[in-house]
């Protein structure tokens, strides 16, 4: 079956660090991989694209790779920050144009100053 | 003002009652859709919609109809709603891609919904 896989289990990094979120999937080959925010209560906020022929993409602090052998995605925040603090979802968007996207459960990021 | 917003942002209803949760758009985008958000499950996709007259079923559509009222509305029904349908629902819209469109969605703030 298809699946995306993101962590869990929250992730606490100290100020300052490098936090480094992944997104594993099976049984698709994705054109694209989008990267979102969510804070409590709060819809999603898009962030970051990566196509297939891209290996890497970066945004000011945020920084996205794309494994298409390894079926992986690694979103990095460096230098985090406290306000960094939220859940991180990646999303798998086979088709371009958001048909049909789909959602990994995300993973919560704890940044402590 | 929010560019998708949602009403309302929280309901409270018992077993068996209809209930519609409405979506309204300044973005001026063609495609429209409904997801549900429950724990540990993610995002899942119950309809969407590329323009008034196309409607399409998503992952999870049992129990759910859709309305396409115009453009830039989009409602959701539960017409019989039964406690596993408590979640918290986000509409959202995109443009198609193309030239510098990174076919991202835009959510609004969500519609959290309990059946009792």
């Amino acid at each position: 079956s298809q699946k995306i896989e993101q962590n869990s289990e929250a992730l606490n990094i100290q100020e300052g660090k490098t936090a480094t979120l992944t997104c594993n999937y099976t049984n698709y080959s994705p054109a694209y991989l989008q990267w979102y925010r969510q804070d409590p209560g709060r819809g999603p906020v898009f962030l970051l694209l990566i196509r297939e022929n891209e290996k890497e993409k970066r945004k000011e602090r945020l920084k996205v790779t794309f494994d298409t052998t390894l079926k992986q995605s690694l979103f990095h925040i460096t230098a985090s920050q406290p306000a960094d603090s939220a859940t991180y979802l990646c999303a798998l968007d086979p088709r371009g144009g958001g048909f049909k996207t789909i959602f990994g459960a995300g993973t919560r990021l704890f940044v402590k100053a | 003002d929010a560019d998708v917003t949602q009403t309302p942002r929280n309901r409270i209803t018992k077993t068996g009652k209809r209930i519609m949760l409405e979506c309204s758009q300044t973005k001026g985008h063609d495609r429209m859709y409904w997801y549900r958000q429950d724990p540990g499950l993610g995002l899942r996709l119950i309809y969407y919609s590329f323009d008034v007259k196309d409607i399409n079923k998503g992952e999870i559509s049992d129990g759910y109809s859709v309305s396409r009222q115009a453009q830039a509305k989009f409602s959701l029904s539960l017409e019989s709603a039964i406690p596993n349908q408590t979640a918290l629902y986000f509409c959202a819209t995109s443009d198609p891609m193309g030239g510098l469109a990174s076919g991202e969605l835009f959510f609004g703030e969500g519609s959290r919904l309990t059946v009792l």
